[in-house]
């Protein structure tokens, strides 16, 4: 199965919200809340920044949110600072021989 | 400290066989169910793998079934991911992964190990 799609970048200013889609279908993103996002800083470890669509870890700034409607999940990151600057999967649980996926990645760029 | 340690990685030819470990601390591994998760250079996240914490459910990406084996030492802390009939397109950092929810997997990782790099080149 095709990885789930992501935007290859977005951008936004200091200050501005920019928001990532996450696009599957009903056999993933669509049909489960199994969602999660990671944020990945050029040669660093991946963090987890959202979980099952819309949950935040503790110490993850109240800056980053998550939704979903029908196939498609979104990661929005408000109040942007340039410390926001990486790269951005998505992940889900799918029903399928292969059970998870990742989206092919976001660049987030700060102008 | 709450921290995964990967060791195992090296280059090694097509066909070839290699064992990556992941050493857990800090935390009750015996409760979690683990995963392996690859990037290749330049590339993004890869699922490979995901062991419930009993071992006793292991499911695979279908571009690893059949050559791959993931396995848990849960006496010891230790996953492991047992890499047979290695290909090019094998070579990545592996990184290992504890779930975020319990013994079965809630298919999000709250815990990263820095990754071993594999290379599979003659």
């Amino acid at each position: 199965q095709s990885a789930l799609t992501q935007p290859a970048s977005v951008s936004g200013s200091p200050g501005q919200s920019i928001t990532i889609s996450c696009t599957g279908t009903n056999s993933d993103v669509g049909g489960y809340n199994y969602v999660s996002w990671y944020q990945q800083h050029p040669g660093k470890v991946p963090k987890l920044m959202i979980f099952d669509v819309s949950n935040r870890p503790s110490g993850v700034s109240n800056r980053f949110s998550g939704s979903k409607s029908g196939n498609t999940a979104s990661l929005t990151i408000s109040g942007l600072q340039a410390e926001d600057e990486a790269d951005y999967y998505c992940s889900s649980f799918i029903f399928s021989s292969t059970p998870a996926i990742f989206g092919g990645g976001t660049k987030v760029t700060v102008l | 400290q709450v921290q995964l340690e990967e060791s195992g990685g090296g280059v090694v030819q097509p066909g070839r066989s290699l064992r990556l470990s992941c050493a857990a601390s800090g935390f009750t591994f015996s409760n979690y169910a683990m995963h392996w998760v690859r990037q290749a250079p330049g590339k993004g996240l890869e699922w490979v793998a995901v062991t419930w914490c009993d071992g006793n459910n292991k499911y695979y990406a279908d571009s690893v079934k059949g050559r791959f084996t993931i396995s848990r030492d849960n006496s010891k802390n230790t996953l492991y991911l047992q890499m047979n009939s290695l290909r090019a397109e094998d070579t990545a950092l592996y990184y290992c992964a504890k779930d975020g929810y319990s013994c079965g997997p809630h298919w999000y990782s709250d815990l990263w190990g820095r990754g071993t790099l594999v290379t599979v080149s003659s």
